[in-house]
This record gives C-alpha cells, structure tokens and sequence, in this order.
C-alpha cells in the first residue's frame, strides 16, 4: 500500500473554474503535510503547508482531517498559470517525505 | 531557503556506461537526499548522503548500483552505475530546512537521464 494515494487526474478545466484535488494517507502517525507544485520539466516547489485548522493562501486553501486522513487543496479562479502538477507530500516519523504521484491540472482559455 | 545547483540537467547515455549527478547546495547541510522521479510515478527516495559516513540507502537501492560521495558539508553525488534504459528516469538532489513550524525540502532542478 502506497504511503500517499492522489488522483493523477488529468483535470483540464476552463479560467476561472473552482477545482479540489484530494489526497489519503496512510500512517496515522504522520506528523507534517504539504501540497508542493511541480511544472513541466522543473523541480518540485513548495506550494503551502496543510494544518488541521485549514491553511488559506489567497485563491489557495488547503486542509486536513486526521480521523479521515485525508487531505485537500482547492483552487478558486483558477488562472492559466495554475497549470501544473500538483503533489501530496507528508512526512512521517523521522523527518522522511513521502511523495504523491501529482495531481496534473490544465488550466483552459 | 536553500539554492541548489544541479548538473547536468539532462545526459543521453549508452547502456553499460556510468553517469556521476552532481549537487551544490548554497548553505551548510547535514543531510543531502537523492530521488528518483519516473514517468507518472512519484519521487522516490534512493537514499540520504551523510558528510562523514556512508549514505544510507532505501530497500531497493544499492551502493554498488547508486554509488554516493559526501565530500563536504555542501555538495554530493551520485553516480548511476552500468546503465540499462530501465533507469532512464529524472533524478533529483534534495535539501530539508527546518523552520518555526515546518520542514520545508527544496530540490535542484534535476537530471533527465536517458539511457539507450
């Protein structure tokens, strides 16, 4: 069983949609969460971090449910420089990260 | 933050050769972690690089495969030995900081290796 399952979508959706991406995993023990952003052919980039009280960051926010371990992100207005893949992350006991597949979004004119 | 630079940013290889990856990092580090990303798959971890001991490599990976040097507190590398297309692949260092309230891992900008 994977540490951490995503939707690898594609989700092609049209300027200004609203889209959610959720994730699972699988330890309960699991201490940090984060959505990272990765573009085409580049490095994974920390997008924002996911706490139990939600986390917004501007049309961004994320949150975490514990009992349900599981994890979202939602985008508002959705922008053509949305578009990207978009990877679960949490790490465990002993500061190791654990990747999601990425979630591809394309943003549509 | 932490800036790493990363080279080569892609390589063609032959089968049965070797490629060394290596990673400078702009700030002094414990630990450097090397990955690799295949198509539609998620980063795996291939194994953390200790300056002062041997890396530590996770199950499925190994030294002989995946040599690592961790001359200093800054760079390291790694080498993908006796290539097959198998590990064509995209292969990332990476750095953890930690923060107030998070650890935050910043990458360098990878290594596209093809193998033929």
């Amino acid at each position: 069983r994977k540490e951490v399952e995503q939707d690898p979508g594609p989700f092609n959706v049209p300027e200004g949609a609203t889209v959610a991406f959720n994730c699972t995993y699988s330890n309960s023990a699991s201490q940090s969460f984060f959505w990272y952003r990765q573009d085409c052919r580049k490095e994974p980039k920390l997008l924002m971090s996911v706490y139990s009280s939600g986390n917004e960051d501007g049309r961004f926010t994320a949150q975490l449910n514990r009992a349900s371990q599981y994890i979202s992100l939602l985008i508002r207005d959705s922008k053509l420089s949305d578009s990207a893949t978009y990877l679960c992350v949490v790490i465990e006991y002993g500061n190791q990260f654990y990747f999601g597949t990425g979630t591809s979004l394309t943003v549509i004119p | 933050s932490a800036v790493i630079s990363q080279k080569p940013s892609r390589d063609i290889c032959q089968r049965g050769t070797s490629l060394t990856i290596q990673c400078q990092v702009d700030s002094q580090v414990t630990m450097m972690f090397w990955y690799r990303q295949q198509p539609g798959q998620s980063l795996t971890l291939i194994a953390t690089a200790n300056q002062g001991s041997e890396a530590t490599y996770e199950s499925g990976f190994v030294i002989d495969k995946f040599p690592i040097s961790r001359p200093n507190l800054t760079f390291s590398t790694l080498t993908v030995s006796n290539m097959s297309p198998e590990d064509s692949s995209i292969y990332l260092c990476s750095v953890e900081l930690s923060g107030f309230r998070d650890t935050e891992a910043f990458f360098g900008q990878g290594t596209r290796l093809t193998v033929v």
